[in-house]
């Protein structure tokens, strides 16, 4: 079956470290996200990539850094540069297109991973 | 601007009710679409509906229906009949044409079912 997988689901942090929180999809899709959730709000866009070798900063991307070196892959990496990491992060998937009509290309998520400092 | 506002940040409804929640966009591209996406306590997002802003009759998906009043731009899920199971987050979201093809989310409504 294609899907997204987010690895691992439960991450801890020391203060002054970097961790990679891994995004694999098998959906041939061309654009990938990642999002970052605190408790009780709503979904803030990290990073996003429409093509591989290429991605954009999305409204929080101080302390994150990612890489698009396969079209299946997006992994996010949270540097010591962020300062409050903990939350749960969401890797998501879809397709791009152009043309007529009104945009029904939604996202497939992944499950999330959880991030926490020690 | 919030480009998708979810003003009821949480919601209460009896079990086998039904309940509406409430959601308002704003763009002023004639293409868009508008999601709706639901996240239990273990975090996943799972999509339910879908409305094209060409749409000529609301989307509807078993026990989810999505009222669409473009004039009003609102799309508010209609959940019928709720069950324990529908106890969870919901997201609201809009895809507008463009470079990017983002989705844009609301801030959310917590809606608990009650036995």
């Amino acid at each position: 079956d294609g899907g997204i997988t987010q690895s691992p689901k439960y991450l801890f942090r020391k203060e002054g470290q970097n961790v990679t929180l891994s995004c694999e999809q098998n959906l041939n899709h061309d654009a990938m996200y990642w999002y970052r959730q605190d408790p009780g709000q709503g979904l803030r866009l990290i990073y996003y990539s429409q093509i591989v070798n290429d991605f954009q900063k999305g409204d929080i991307a101080e302390g994150y850094s990612v890489s698009r070196e396969k079209k299946e892959s997006f992994p996010l990496t949270v540097t010591s540069a962020q300062k409050n990491p903990t939350a749960f992060y969401l890797c998501a998937s879809s397709m791009t297109g152009r043309g007529q009509g009104a945009p029904n290309y939604g996202y497939t998520f992944g499950s999330g991973t959880r991030l926490t400092v020690v | 601007a919030q480009k998708i506002t979810q003003t009821q940040p949480g919601m209460f409804v009896q079990e086998k009710e039904a309940v509406t929640l409430d959601c308002t966009y704003d763009t002023s591209d004639p293409s868009y679409g508008l999601f709706w996406y639901k996240q239990p306590s273990s975090g996943e997002m799972i999509f339910l509906i879908y409305q094209g802003s060409y749409d000529q009759q609301n989307a509807t998906e078993g026990r989810y229906s999505l009222n669409f009043q473009k004039a009003r731009k609102s799309a508010n899920l209609v959940i019928s009949a709720s069950q324990l199971g529908d106890s969870a987050m919901y997201f609201c979201a809009m895809r507008e044409p463009g470079s990017a093809r983002q989705l844009t989310f609301g801030s959310g409504t917590q809606l608990t079912v009650l036995p």
